[in-house]
């Protein structure tokens, strides 16, 4: 089984644009989360999909957004970008039906604002 | 409120040593709990996780936990690291439902 992948894996943004990255998940997985890794924060949740719904949403501003399609990819957007956002954004993708139990990562998507 | 704590920020062994990285976490409930490798430029890989029943888990490139309800705690240990052990250590706690909650990492140096 292919795992997850994220495109594109690395992206450089300016103050003020915005920015789409995509995830696929391991085929057969309904739920894609989302999460933002830095250096000061760590891995935090951004939010959660299931079957092109949200299902849970974490602590960020509504510049943050997502959605997820028919085929269960995922695509999260950020606008206005503000150099804060700069960070690897991870891709997770899980086959049950409740919850987290198990999460399968991609590798990530580096995104750089200037 | 769930939380996990890692209070190792770095840890550095020597190859072929033994290796404990801790973890202690806070749930309400029955926890699910996690660890994960991440190397550099990479995502998150799943070593182990623990759901219910024998408390000492085997995972993946010969890591084991073990879960101490007791003790709050889901320490990561192996026996010999290797040089390419190398990496960035999450501990994660989670439920059946909800928001998982990750550590802020243990980042393991390994000296030849």
């Amino acid at each position: 089984k292919a795992g997850v992948t994220q495109t594109p894996r690395y992206l450089i943004k300016t103050r003020g644009q915005q920015v789409t990255l995509s995830c696929s998940p391991i085929s057969g997985h309904r739920s894609v989360s989302w999460y933002q890794q830095t250096p000061g924060q760590g891995l935090q949740f951004l939010f959660e999909y299931f079957s092109e719904t949200q299902r849970n949403k974490g602590n960020f501003p509504g510049r943050f957004s997502g959605r997820q399609f028919s085929n269960s990819r995922s695509e999260m957007n950020v606008s206005t970008l503000e150099l804060g956002d700069s960070a690897l954004y991870l891709c997770a993708s899980s086959s049950r039906d409740r919850g987290f139990n198990e999460q399968f990562f991609g590798p990530g998507t580096r995104l750089t604002v200037l | 409120a769930q939380s996990v704590t890692q209070p190792d920020i770095h840890i550095t062994v020597s190859e072929g040593a033994s290796l404990e990285l801790r973890c202690n976490y806070s749930y309400g409930a029955t926890p699910y709990l996690f660890w994960y490798v991440q190397s550099p430029g990479q995502g998150l890989q799943l070593l182990l996780k623990y759901f219910s029943g024998d408390t000492l888990v085997q995972g993946i490139k010969g890591f084991e936990a073990e879960f101490k309800r007791s003790q709050s705690s889901f320490n990561l240990r192996k026996p010999s690291v290797h040089w390419s052990d190398a990496a960035e250590y999450f501990c994660a706690v989670g439920g059946e439902v909800g928001i998982p909650t990750f550590g802020r990492g243990t980042s393991l140096i390994v000296h030849p």
